[in-house]
């Protein structure tokens, strides 16, 4: 199957600073990444849709002044955390798809002090 | 209608039984449904998936059943075993709307006692 590679795999930053993730399909060019966000026991939660050289589309309630998304090639998207606060913890999952298929990266687990 | 509805949330299983896991949605437009295994900390992998035009698929020792009329769709992993122990998402896409955008269910937590 597809490959995709998130990296860091985890984060510990001071509140007010910001953290970049990125989200890299490795062996496929994937005009359209997904951004979730996935609290403890609970499924995942779309954030945004990333599409190659245009703005991410964001969902209802999700601040995109906070979570910058960049998709700057077809096979690297990056989420940045702007001044990240303890609410921000999470886990982060990207994915990328082929077709149909999508394929989630390993997950960044984000903790804010 | 964007809802994929997934039960149980936890299911315990002895090993070598079958664990059964079952999703219903409402969009009529979803037209492929995956589902997911998720261990902790770590991101989702795709398991196995299926199209509404076949009533069954099977890799190995899971099998997705599919009922179009009902709108209901059910993993069974057979001979299950601990090491299959994760949660379980299943999900949706499909539509103009939707594309390849995934819906997913809320998750069964799966534990095979040895």
């Amino acid at each position: 199957g597809a490959v995709v590679s998130q990296h860091p795999s985890w984060v510990i930053c001071k509140s007010g600073t910001s953290v970049k993730i990125e989200c890299r399909s490795l062996d496929f060019q994937a005009t359209t990444m997904f951004w979730y966000r996935q609290f403890p026991k609970q499924s995942l939660m779309l954030m945004a849709t990333s599409n190659e050289g245009s703005k991410a589309t964001y969902e209802q309630g999700v601040e995109k002044d906070k979570f910058l998304i960049n998709h700057a090639s077809l096979t690297l998207s990056t989420l940045t955390v702007t001044s990240a606060h303890p609410e921000d913890s999470s886990f982060y999952i990207c994915s990328a798809s082929v077709g149909w298929r999508a394929f989630f990266g390993q997950g960044t687990r984000l903790t804010v002090v | 209608q964007q809802q994929v509805k997934q039960s149980p949330q936890s299911l315990i299983v002895q090993k070598g039984g079958i664990s059964i896991i079952n999703c219903a949605y409402e969009n009529t437009a979803f037209d492929y449904f995956p589902w997911y295994q998720q261990f902790p900390g770590k991101g989702p992998a795709l398991l196995i998936a299926i199209r509404p035009d076949v009533s069954e698929k099977k890799e190995g020792r899971f099998t997705i059943s599919f009922n179009k009329s009902a709108k209901q769709f059910s993993l069974h992993i057979m001979d299950s075993q601990p090491g299959d122990s994760a949660t379980y998402f299943c999900a949706a896409s499909g539509g103009e709307t939707s594309g390849s955008r995934l819906t997913f269910g809320e998750g069964t937590q799966l534990t095979v006692n040895p």
